[in-house]
């Protein structure tokens, strides 16, 4: 089944850190362009990194400098590194992918989301 | 980073009415423009891309246009399983940037 299922999410303190994953299933992972979204509870969609292909990585300023995105091809995983986290990172993260074989950038798959709570 | 505004924020129809939502692009962004759905306690679902393209297994009631840095959803005859928010992106420029949201509701 083609699919990605994000973990890692849970509470942590302001400053403190956290590290979420995205295992991803029944496609070839290394081809796709890997991105984390993300969503206050009942409120709308934040871009919040973006990793191509080649390694290259994308971030929006809000995390520059905080937040990480890696990813292991080996292990068809996409990982954030998420530090110095502040309240107004509370939310729930999706993982999601971009096809590269198209100029176009559309995010075609999503997983569930893990929530993110920082409070003291 | 490029604003994208929508409206309305929300939305009463009726089953079988047309229903239209808008999105506007603080500057020009070509083709560059994607709709989701989001329904309740759901992740986000891509509708279409690059501004009219229907993504696979998407309802034909489903449409979208432009006009310069306005972009346009419509749907053709409201269904009840349409209940959800909608959200334009675009992806000219990075920050990649989502509207608000639309919450459509039936009436």
């Amino acid at each position: 089944e083609v699919q990605l299922v994000e973990s890692g999410g849970g509470l942590v303190r302001p400053g403190g850190s956290l590290r979420l994953s995205c295992a991803a299933s029944g496609f070839t992972f290394s081809t796709y362009d890997m991105y984390w979204v993300r969503q206050v509870t009942g409120k709308g969609l934040e871009w919040v990194s973006g990793i191509g292909t080649s390694g290259a990585t994308y971030y929006p300023g809000s995390v520059k400098g905080r937040f990480t995105i890696s990813r292991e091809n080996a292990e068809n995983s996409l990982y954030l590194q998420m530090n110095s986290l502040r309240a107004d990172d509370t939310a729930v993260y999706y993982c999601t992918r971009a096809p590269t074989t198209v100029p176009s950038r559309y995010f075609d798959l999503w997983g569930r989301g893990t929530l993110v709570t920082v409070s003291s | 980073d490029i604003q994208m505004t929508q409206s309305p924020s929300s939305l009463s129809a009726s089953v079988g009415d047309r229903v239209v939502i808008t999105c506007q692009a603080s500057q020009d962004i070509n083709t560059h423009l994607n709709w989701y759905q989001q329904k309740p306690g759901k992740a986000p679902n891509l509708l279409i891309y690059d501004i009219s393209i229907l993504q696979r297994g998407v309802p034909s009631r489903f449409s979208g246009s432009a006009s310069g840095t306005d972009f346009t959803l419509t749907i053709s005859s409201l269904q009840p399983e349409d209940i959800a928010t909608y959200y334009c992106q675009q992806y000219d420029n990075i920050p990649y940037t989502f509207g608000q949201g639309t919450k459509l509701e039936i009436k």
